[in-house]
Formats: structure tokens, sequence, C-alpha cells
């Protein structure tokens, strides 16, 4: 069965500075998606930033990219010039290509420190 | 709607009494899913549905927990004689049409946090 692991319980970073979140999973699929969520504290789910497995170019979306080891099945978020808006649950989650399931690690709480 | 929309948004019930929560996924969505997040849990996927019909119902913790869906739009979990490791938030969301199985985003609702008491 498919599992996502995220190591990180919580993690802290200065404003402007750059931090990065862990996330492994496990699977035997080579066709799959992967996404790392925010969640502030208005609980609302959303999404950040997606990879395809079968890219091989790292997602990017402005100050948001990702480190996407395939081999090593490792998904790592990296936040550049962190913002005190930044600071949420972030899941991550993976979903095999033709299928609607998603899972999910169990989230790291991210703290951003003025 | 603009977004998926879930009621209660918070809810506080005696142990043994029965809760509906409700689900208005965004207009024109034809999946639908319910997942548990309980507290430093990830989230648990329960329950999903394409139009009206749930093909996948293998994430209900047991045979306390129900949903249903009717028109294609609205849904409703239901958790009868309530437990206290029940208390959770639980999340809905959707997909629109032809993403149910595609790499497309799912869009999540604010949750429904339940205690049990």
């Amino acid at each position: 069965a498919q599992t996502v692991t995220q190591s990180q319980p919580e993690m802290s970073v200065q404003e402007a500075e750059t931090v990065t979140l862990s996330c492994t999973y496990d699977t035997s699929e080579s066709d799959y998606y992967l996404f790392w969520y925010k969640q502030p504290p208005s609980r609302q789910m959303i999404l950040v930033i997606r990879q395809e497995a079968y890219k091989q170019q790292n997602a990017t979306e402005n100050r948001f990219s990702v480190n996407f080891q395939k081999a090593a099945k490792s998904f790592s978020l990296k936040i550049s010039d962190s913002q005190l808006g930044d600071a949420a649950m972030y899941f991550c989650a993976y979903r095999k290509s033709g299928t609607y399931k998603y899972i999910f690690g169990t989230g790291t709480r991210l703290k951003v420190l003025a | 709607g603009a977004g998926v929309s879930q009621s209660p948004s918070n809810k506080v019930t005696e142990k043994g009494k029965d809760v509906e929560l409700r689900c208005d996924p965004i207009s024109g969505h034809t999946a639908l899913y319910w997942y548990r997040q309980s507290l430093g849990q990830g989230l648990e996927f329960l329950i999903y549905f394409q139009g009206n019909s749930a093909p996948d119902k293998s994430g209900l913790p047991s045979d306390r927990f129900s949903a249903e869906r009717t028109g294609g739009s609205v849904s409703t979990l239901t958790i009868q004689r309530t437990q206290q490791e029940d208390s959770a938030v639980y999340l809905c969301a959707s997909t629109p049409p032809g993403t149910g199985t595609t790499g497309n985003t799912i869009y999540f609702g604010e949750g429904s946090w339940l205690t049990v008491v």
C-alpha cells in the first residue's frame, strides 16, 4: 500500500529566510502525482504546488519549489523568502494516476518568526 | 457556489447522540470526497462519490458511519451513536468533471469540527 511520511512534526523559520519541508513516500507505481497542501488556521486546504511523476523538472510556484527525487521517493518543499502568512500546517499528498484517492502525510506545522 | 461549503462549522455533541454533517460542493463538481482529520494525524480517507454513487466506501471506520449524496450535489455524512474517538475535523472536497482520476486539484471546504463529550 502507498504511504506518505512527513518526519518533521514542526519547523520554524525566520521571516525572509528559506525553509525546506521533507516528505517521502512509498509506492511501486511509476505514474503518479504529488502535492503540497497548506492548511492555515481557517482549516481550508489550499494547493501550494503539484508535481507529475513523469516530469523530471521540479515544479515551481513563485516562492515555492520542490525537490523531486523519484528514485529516492522524496518530495521536499522549499519556501524562499518566508512570510508571516506562510505559517500553517503543510501536508504532502500522493495520488496514483488513474485513481481518485489522495493519500496524505501527517503534516508539518510551520512557524514563521518575525 | 464559490467554494465547498460545510456545515456546521463546529458541533459539540453528547456521546451516544447522532450527528449529521453537510457538504455542498462547488457547482458542477461531480466527484465528492469525505476525509477525517484527527489531532496529530494526517487526513484519513472516508468515502468517495462519483455523482450519486459511492464506488469507494472503504474508509468508513465502522457501520455507525454512513454517507449519501442526492442530486449529484449535496452530501450528508451521518455518525450514529457518537463516541469520543469520533472527535475530529471532517473535511469535504470536490473535483470538476473529468478530473476525478487526473492530477488536477481537489477543492476542500473548511471542515466541520466535531467534539464528542
